[in-house]
């Protein structure tokens, strides 16, 4: 079964709307997540990484107040996209950290339409 | 700078034949891990391989095995008698140390022809 579940899977919304994404790990806790982007026929972008309880940590030419992060409690991350424009449409999906050895595991995604 | 690398944007295989998607990657962390996912046209990544840096044996599951050479860097998916369900998008990725981020390559796009 889902070991990561990602709501919305699909947002359509007018220029100006926020935007949020949930990200849950179900049976476990996930103290450290991590965020990508995906635009159209190209690979996953890390875009932050999600903490419980402090600050999340964006990646370089991320505007953080644009792409707010919470991680409040041991098994929800959640991403804001904040008064979102059609260039923040994309696939934004979640997974969970892990030792070197172990696969993350990702949400099924959400695709982002701004009109 | 890109320590993954997918040279190969798409590549086609016929039903039934074996195809090799290929991976290289730079890291001068000792211990790491390599990984293969399939994104299909639904968006969602399902984690195939997983491949040690410490491992003497190449990783097998099912009708996909790791080519790992060590000394060359690089870390090949084969996939075996190829089906028209493995019609996607192949990413091999990396994991350095302890609770890093996953570092994805451009992707390979594979074409299963009847």
């Amino acid at each position: 079964g889902a070991v990561v579940s990602q709501h919305p899977s699909w947002v359509i919304c007018k220029s100006g709307t926020s935007v949020k994404i949930e990200c849950r790990s179900l049976d476990f806790q996930a103290t450290t997540m991590f965020w990508y982007r995906q635009f159209p026929k190209q690979s996953l972008m890390l875009m932050a990484t999600s903490n419980e309880g402090s600050k999340a940590t964006y990646e370089q030419g991320v505007e953080k107040d644009k792409f707010l992060i919470n991680h409040a409690s041991l098994t929800l991350s959640t991403l804001t996209v904040t008064s979102a424009h059609p260039e923040d449409s994309s696939f934004y999906i979640c997974s969970t950290a892990g030792y070197s050895n172990q696969p993350q595991h990702f949400g099924d995604g959400t695709r982002l339409s701004i009109l | 700078a890109q320590k993954i690398t997918q040279t190969q944007p798409g590549m086609f295989v016929q039903e039934k034949e074996a195809v090799t998607l290929d991976c290289t990657y730079d890291t001068s962390d000792p211990s790491y891990g390599l990984f293969w996912y399939k994104q299909p046209s639904s968006g969602e990544m399902i984690f195939l391989i997983y491949q040690g840096s410490y491992d003497q044996q190449n990783a097998t599951e099912g009708r996909y095995s790791l080519n790992f050479q060590k000394a060359r860097k690089s870390a090949n998916l084969v996939i075996s008698a190829s089906q028209l369900g493995d019609s996607a998008m192949y990413f091999c990725a990396m994991r350095e140390g302890r609770e890093s981020d996953m570092r994805f390559g451009a992707g390979t796009r594979l074409t299963v022809k009847p």
